[in-house]
């Protein structure tokens, strides 16, 4: 069982759509990621959010929107998407930004684009 | 720039066989370094860690010692099981809890 919690597991989205991955967590931590993890490949980052702000933008493009409406809870929101955003989306989070901190990971939500 | 170099895989071992993964790494500073596993249809899960050096993490039969010496942090355990099958992460972090991941190395345990 993992502590952070992602919703849906998958999801099917054409490319017109206009859905949201949901994340939460109940750790009390400070610190959110979004990565994007393809077939055989290590995760890669996103997103970082510390305390409910947005730190980090791996220059993802802007068809993907993240949102952290408070502490336990992070949005992805995803509109016009394409073929390869087909992937595993993961969220994770730490106690903070503190080095040294191990990143706890949900199971994903597996996304596809027709 | 930080990096984190792991061996290639697939590893395919028999049950009860002794698993080393290396893993080597670049960065500036004094990172922490990370194994974490991910089995088929699941997120990553944290193994083990530490955070300087001569540190040696153990989980599950699982260890590693962060020699800065040899910039490495090998993950090795004496007898795999068939439950080891999965993928394995070398990781680090930098400077704000960012983390540099290897590209993972599959195992598979067969009895």
């Amino acid at each position: 069982d993992t502590e952070v919690t992602q919703t849906p597991k998958h999801l099917v989205m054409g490319m017109t759509n206009k859905k949201s991955l949901k994340c939460e967590q109940h750790m009390g931590h400070r610190a959110m990621y979004w990565y994007k993890q393809k077939a055989k490949k290590p995760p890669e980052l996103m997103f970082v959010y510390s305390y409910e702000k947005l730190s980090i933008n791996e220059s993802v493009p802007s068809r993907f929107s993240p949102e952290c409406p408070n502490s336990s809870l992070l949005n992805l929101h995803l509109h016009a998407l394409q073929p390869e955003d087909s992937a595993l989306y993961l969220c994770a989070s730490s106690r903070d930004r503190q080095g040294g901190q191990p990143q706890h990971f949900g199971d994903g939500t597996r996304l596809s684009i027709l | 720039g930080d990096s984190v170099t792991q061996m290639e895989g697939p590893v395919t071992l028999s049950e009860e066989a002794f698993l080393t993964i290396n893993c080597t790494y670049t960065a500036t500073g004094y990172p922490s370094l990370f194994w974490y596993v991910q089995y088929p249809g699941e997120g990553l899960q944290l193994l083990l860690k530490a955070t300087k050096a001569d540190d040696k993490g153990s989980n599950k039969g699982f260890e590693a010692t962060y020699r800065k010496e040899t910039t490495s942090f090998h993950l090795e355990k004496g007898s795999v099981q068939v439950s080891d099958s999965a993928v394995y992460f070398c990781a680090l972090d930098t400077t704000g809890n960012q983390f540099y991941f290897g590209t993972g190395t599959s195992l598979t345990v067969i009895p």
